[in-house]
């Protein structure tokens, strides 16, 4: 257990809906990180928080947002889903950005139908 | 840009032959690398790490070392079990302000009793 919690575990929807993924990092970490694994695309990084603030973006849709609360844990939201929307949604943390180790949930897994 | 390549599965053995997984890197300056582990339906664990050139990360049985003049980072196990078969990504972390991590497409490990 690397104590980074996600849920739901499992989400299923319809195309165009709109959905959050939540994550709570290790009681300790200040960084969070959204990773999106596909069939296809492979484990992609979307989105880095650190203490509240965006400190970088990758791969990331514009239909998709993130954002860290106050009390450290983030959220996904993903809109007008698309059948290629369907992946596993991974958060890992971190406890400062230049930290080497990042600590991965169990992860959500999308399906958009 | 950084990447990482892995060679690709699945990779099929027997239990107690050993174990090589290889990985190359292109990075700009020195990341660290990492090796992490996916068993069947659950999240990524970090397996090993090394952070520099000649390091040698070690876990479980499993060995990796850091070599920048061929840039390579494989991963090794003398005698493997069942119990290892999972799917294998290789990763670097961006020296970059991003500190995102970059995997490899993953390599599949089927382990026959």
């Amino acid at each position: 257990d690397s104590g980074v919690t996600q849920t739901p575990k499992h989400l299923i929807t319809a195309t165009g809906q709109r959905v959050t993924l939540r994550c709570s990092p290790r009681s300790e970490d200040l960084s969070v990180y959204w990773y999106q694994q596909s069939l296809d695309q492979g484990l992609q990084f979307l989105i880095h928080y650190y203490n509240g603030e965006k400190r970088a973006k990758g791969n990331i849709l514009e239909r998709f947002s993130a954002q860290q609360f106050p009390d450290l844990h983030s959220e996904l939201n993903l809109s007008s889903l698309e059948l290629g929307d369907s992946a596993l949604y991974f958060c890992a943390s971190s406890a400062l950005p230049g930290t080497d180790t990042q600590y991965f949930g169990p992860g959500t897994r999308l399906t958009v139908l | 840009g950084n990447s990482v390549t892995q060679m690709e599965g699945p990779v099929t053995l027997s239990e107690e032959a050993f174990l090589t997984i290889n990985c190359t890197y292109t990075a700009t300056g020195y990341p660290s690398l990492f090796w992490y582990v996916q068993y069947p339906g659950e999240g990524l664990q970090l397996l090993l790490k090394a952070t520099k050139a000649d390091d040698k990360g070690s876990n479980k049985g499993f060995e990796a070392t850091y070599r920048k003049e061929t840039t390579s980072f494989h991963l090794e196990k003398g005698s493997v079990q069942v119990s290892d078969s999972a799917v294998y990504f290789c990763a670097l972390k961006s020296t970059g302000s991003s500190y995102k991590l970059i995997f490899g497409s993953g390599t599949r490990l089927l382990v026959r009793p």
